[in-house]
């Protein structure tokens, strides 16, 4: 166990649909960044938070969005479903902005049907 | 952190081998590195790190070597185990800034 807990880890929706995934990091880290990964691809960069506020952002679609709650957790939430949003995606915690102590929750795999 | 979406590389080893998987970095600047193991449908796992301080270090039947100088990390797997079967990537930092190699397939042959 990583530490950096996400839910669901499986989900199945129609194309259209709109889900929220959710992501708590580990005890003490104040960033959260979210990553899509398709079937035998690298990580895809979607967003980043830090103690509730944005902090950069990356190839996340107009329709994808994500908020950091007052608690550090933080939820992704995609709209308007197609079937090419079916991946895993993934969230990864870290005590600051650099990559010491980085580490990934288990992941979400969405697929959209 | 970035990393560019591409489909892997594999290297493919014999149960018992020793395995070498190869990165290139692009940031001179960058001062602390890390190597990720991701197997299938799970969330990449800490495997090891080097600080640029450092250019070897080993851990339980892996090493890292860094060299700055050509801007090139690896990762040397001893006695390579069905187990070990996954995909590989390393991460670079500094300055706040990371990236995440797009990673190589090690598939071990029994």
């Amino acid at each position: 166990d990583s530490g950096v807990t996400q839910t669901p880890k499986h989900l199945i929706t129609a194309t259209g649909q709109r889900v929220t995934l959710r992501c708590s990091p580990r005890s003490g880290d104040l960033s959260v960044y979210w990553y899509q990964q398709s079937l035998d691809q690298g990580l895809q960069f979607l967003i980043q938070y830090y103690n509730g506020e944005e902090r950069a952002k990356g190839n996340i679609l107009e329709r994808f969005s994500a908020q950091q709650f007052p608690d550090l957790h933080s939820e992704l939430n995609l709209s308007s479903l197609e079937l090419g949003d079916s991946a895993l995606y993934f969230c990864a915690s870290s005590v600051g902005r650099g990559l010491d102590g980085y580490t990934f929750g288990s992941g979400t795999r969405l697929t959209v049907v | 952190g970035e990393s560019v979406g591409l489909h892997l590389p594999t290297l493919s080893v014999q149960e018992g081998d020793n395995s070498i998987i190869n990165c290139a970095y692009s940031n001179s600047a960058s001062d602390y590195f890390i190597w990720y193991k991701q197997e299938s449908g799970k969330g990449p796992q800490f495997i090891i790190d080097i600080r640029s301080n450092m250019d070897k270090r080993q851990g339980q039947r892996v090493t890292v070597l860094l060299n700055k100088t050509v801007k090139h990390l690896s990762l040397q797997i001893a006695a390579t185990q069905p187990g070990d079967s996954a995909v590989y990537f390393c991460a670079e930092s500094g300055f706040n800034k990371f990236y995440f190699g797009s990673g190589t397939k090690l598939n071990v042959k029994p």
